[in-house]
């Protein structure tokens, strides 16, 4: 079985300043691992996908995330938040063309 | 290249109606899955299409729900006598043809399902 848990629902910071939402995982085998986000009312843009190659994955517009097998986590970071990434922040776990399993979202404020 | 394109975006049913909501794949994709979000939630699965074929229903409820993805045409995920519990938003999502890796899924905008 395989689940995620995203471990804040909410985090705010200022803009320029470090973000960080954390993402743990629990997968029986080896797990593709995906980060999504939504902005208000549109449709899930993926920002960055890992699946067995390099542990450290960059993504779109600065983000990255860092697989660590031994802490089973997968958390994003992105060293300066700007204010168009106030956004909802999913983390999820999939293998294949099977289904993907979502946590339940970080909502990212970003305050000037 | 078009994306997933979702019809309506807006749906607003009374209770004991039918919503019918439509998902074109990506051209070139034979994949589709749908999602629901509930308000305040992730998004959880219901089903996973390929053309003519149910592939996992796992995620449907037992009742009331039905989906399909037909030789031609749209994906239809149907709601039969939908009750206020089905107010949500219900994304599709369509992938290309598996190769033995990861497919990404690009989702598409949502229908924004509301009952009266």
């Amino acid at each position: 079985a395989q689940s995620v848990t995203q471990l804040d629902s909410h985090v705010s910071v200022s803009e320029g300043t470090p973000v960080l939402l954390r993402c743990n995982y629990s997968s029986s085998y080896s797990p593709s691992l995906f980060w999504y986000v939504q902005h208000p009312n549109k449709g899930l843009q993926l920002l960055l996908k890992y699946t067995s190659a390099a542990t450290l994955v960059k993504g779109i517009n600065g983000f990255e995330a860092e697989f660590k097998k031994s802490e089973t986590s997968f958390h994003l970071t992105k060293p300066s938040a700007h204010m168009s990434d106030a956004a909802e922040y999913f983390c999820v776990v999939g293998r294949d063309t099977d289904k993907l399993i979502f946590g339940t979202g970080t909502r990212l404020q970003v305050f000037p | 290249n078009a994306g997933v394109m979702q019809n309506p975006r807006h749906l607003v049913r009374r209770r004991g109606q039918e919503a019918r909501l439509r998902c074109s794949p990506m051209k070139g994709h034979s994949h589709v899955y749908w999602y629901r979000q509930l308000p305040e939630e992730g998004l959880k699965f219901m089903v996973y299409l390929q053309k003519e074929n149910i592939i996992d229903e796992s995620g449907m409820p037992k009742e009331r729900f039905s989906a399909e993805f037909p030789k031609e045409g749209p994906s239809i995920l149907r709601i039969q006598q939908v009750v206020r519990g089905d107010s949500a938003a219900y994304f599709c999502a369509s992938s290309g043809i598996s190769g033995g890796s990861y497919n990404e899924q690009f989702f598409g905008p949502g229908t924004r399902l509301t009952v009266l």
